[in-house]
This record gives C-alpha cells, structure tokens and sequence, in this order.
C-alpha cells in the first residue's frame, strides 16, 4: 500500500539549534518528493522538492532534505532554526502517477522557543 | 489572478443546510485538486480535474459531496445536508501540466474554514 507516514507530530526546539523533521513512505512505484510549510493563518507553500538527479535538495529558509532510496525517507533537516521557523510542516509524495495527485503526511508542528 | 483564491474564507452553517465552496485557479493551470484538513490532520485528498473533466473523484467522501469546474477556470465544491463531520478546512491548488512548465509542484490557496453547528 502507499502511504506517507511523518513520525513526529510535534517537535519543540530552542532557537540555533539543529531540527530535523522525519518522513518515510511506501511505495512499490517511483515517486517524487516534497515538502510544504503552512505559517499560522496562511496557505501552504512549497519549501522544496526531489523529483530526480542530486538526492540532496535545498530549499527556501535555509531547510534541505535528503532522499533515501533505500530506507524510503525524505527527511528535512535544517543546522539552526529561528522563532520565524515555527509552523506546521507537510511531506507529500506523487506515487509514479501521471497526473500528481498529493499525498501528505500527518503534519509535525515546529515549534521554535526562544 | 497571481495566486489561488477561494472564497468564502469562512463560512459558519447549521447542519443539514447546502454550502458551496469556491475555488479560482491560477490563470494557466488546467489541473486543480480540492483537499480536505481536519483539524490537527493531515490533507485528505478529494478530487481532481483536468480542465473540466474529473478523472479522479475517489476521495469524495459521500455522495453529498460533489465537485464541478468551468472550462480551465473556477470550481465549485458543493456539500448537500451538511454534518457536524463536514467541519474543516477546505483546500484548493493548481498546477500547470504543460511539459517544460510542469514541476510538480501545487499552489495552495488560503482554504474555506467550514463549521457545521
């Protein structure tokens, strides 16, 4: 079955310390890969995204994520974090469809403390 | 318009009445999804269309649930006979499909807050 599981639901930190959200998925198709950010009171936008080559990807905001093949991860990580950085975060994935239906993850809520 | 725009922002009903929600795309993006974020959940997707065709409706979940878009233009996401269930966030996003523009990527409008009371 395809699934997309976010393994933390809330991650507190303190301010220039190092975060790392976790994302793993299921899938016996190809896949890409995303990661979205929604800012209390706003949309959703796009943070970053693997859809193929470098398996490191940058992003917006200093974030990166790396994709593992082999364990099915995508996890976002970013070396030091603002108070700026708290909001909710999404991973999605397109499971090898042609039209690129979304699936997200839970959500893991960042919280930044001063 | 520059971004996706939904309206109404907020709508308060009473269970059992017929609310209709709007989505206006990106100018240029044929595909358009419909989400659904329960409070402290994930998005559940809804629908899809590729320009006004729905080839997959497979996250409705009942057939008080339906969705309609003119052309490659607005859609509307109509719930019959609301439930106290039906209360969330509801999410439109476009995309282009055309090769050289298409990278995945969804833009999200800022949602339709429904509460059923």
């Amino acid at each position: 079955a395809q699934s997309v599981t976010q393994l933390d639901s809330q991650v507190p930190v303190f301010e220039e310390a190092p975060v790392e959200l976790r994302c793993n998925y299921s899938s016996s198709v190809s896949v890409y890969l995303f990661w979205y950010v929604q800012y209390p009171n706003q949309g959703l936008q796009l943070l970053l995204k693997y859809l193929s080559g470098s398996t490191l990807v940058k992003g917006i905001n200093g974030f990166e994520a790396e994709f593992n093949k082999s364990q099915t991860s995508f996890h976002l990580r970013k070396p030091s974090v603002h108070i700026s950085d708290t909001a909710e975060y999404f991973c999605a994935v397109s499971f090898g469809t042609s039209y690129g239906k979304l699936t997200f993850g839970q959500g893991t809520i960042l919280t930044v403390h001063p | 318009g520059a971004g996706v725009s939904q309206s109404p922002s907020n709508k308060v009903t009473e269970k059992g009445k017929d609310v209709e929600l709007r989505c206006d795309p990106i100018s240029g993006h044929t595909a358009l999804y419909w989400y659904r974020q329960r409070l402290g959940q994930g998005l559940e997707f809804l629908i899809y269309f590729q320009g006004n065709s729905a080839p997959d409706k497979s996250g409705l979940p009942s057939d008080r649930f339906s969705a309609e878009r003119t052309g490659e233009s607005v859609s509307t996401l109509t719930i019959q006979r609301t439930q106290q269930e039906d209360s969330a966030v509801y999410l439109c996003a476009s995309r282009y499909t055309l090769a050289g523009k298409n990278t995945g990527e969804l833009f999200f409008g800022e949602g339709s807050r429904l509460t059923v009371l």
